[in-house]
């Protein structure tokens, strides 16, 4: 069993380049949660999903698109990265909206 | 609009001590309540939860936390703290209001010494 599945693991992207962070997951859970972590700051919201095709806003947004075309797959795009981006991205998913299980995350740097 | 406030960024302990970390949350509704731990260069993982009934909440390797409506806490405790023990800690609060969307803290990393 996978559980929830990312990558890629480390990105470097270019100010201005796009990129797609995948997100997968076998548990046939509904909601997904794509959150980004910086020091001191804890992990925040940016976009999450309680099925597919129903996507909605979480703390911090702007600068990135979701969709939910699947149950298994919640893909996150960066469009035009900028340097405020670098961070550590985590996907996440549950059952009903309780315990969370976590992909391993992915480091981007934005350069 | 669910949020979570936890009380130091830094706690530092010696081995054998009580270990108490603070959480306060903002709820509309009764919330589910998470505590989670990340070692160094890995994921999160769940110590413990609070959803309905007891509340007073055992999680894994030790810990556990208490519900308290009327103070909007869940502080997470150790009787003695163990060398694994640093890391650092999450706690987060989700409700029916905000389609279960978890919202997180900003973590309090604890330091062990010896």
């Amino acid at each position: 069993n996978a559980g929830v599945t990312q990558t890629p693991k480390f990105r470097i992207l270019k100010i201005g380049q796009s990129m797609t962070l995948q997100c997968t997951q076998d548990m046939n859970h509904n909601y997904m949660y794509w959150y980004r972590q910086d020091p001191g700051m804890g992990l925040k919201l940016i976009y999450y999903s309680v099925g597919a095709g129903i996507t909605d806003k979480g703390e911090v947004p702007n600068g990135y698109n979701v969709s939910r075309s699947t149950t298994e797959d919640f893909p996150l795009r960066l469009e035009l990265a900028a340097p405020s981006q670098t961070s550590v991205y985590f996907c996440a998913s549950s059952y009903g909206g309780e315990k969370l299980f976590f992909g391993s995350g992915t480091q981007l740097s934005v350069l | 609009a669910q949020s979570v406030t936890q009380l130091g960024s830094h706690v530092s302990v010696s081995e054998g001590a009580l270990v108490l970390l603070r959480c306060n949350y903002s709820s509309s509704v009764p919330p589910y309540l998470f505590w989670y731990v990340q070692y160094p260069n890995q994921g999160l993982q769940l110590l413990l939860k609070y959803t309905t009934g007891a509340t007073l909440v055992k999680g894994i390797n030790g810990f556990e936390a208490e519900f308290k409506k009327s103070e909007t806490s869940f502080h997470l405790t150790k009787p003695s703290a163990h060398m694994s023990d640093a890391a650092e800690y999450f706690c987060a609060v989700s409700d029916y209001t905000g389609g279960f969307k978890t919202i997180f803290g900003a973590g309090t990393r604890l330091f062990v010494k010896a």
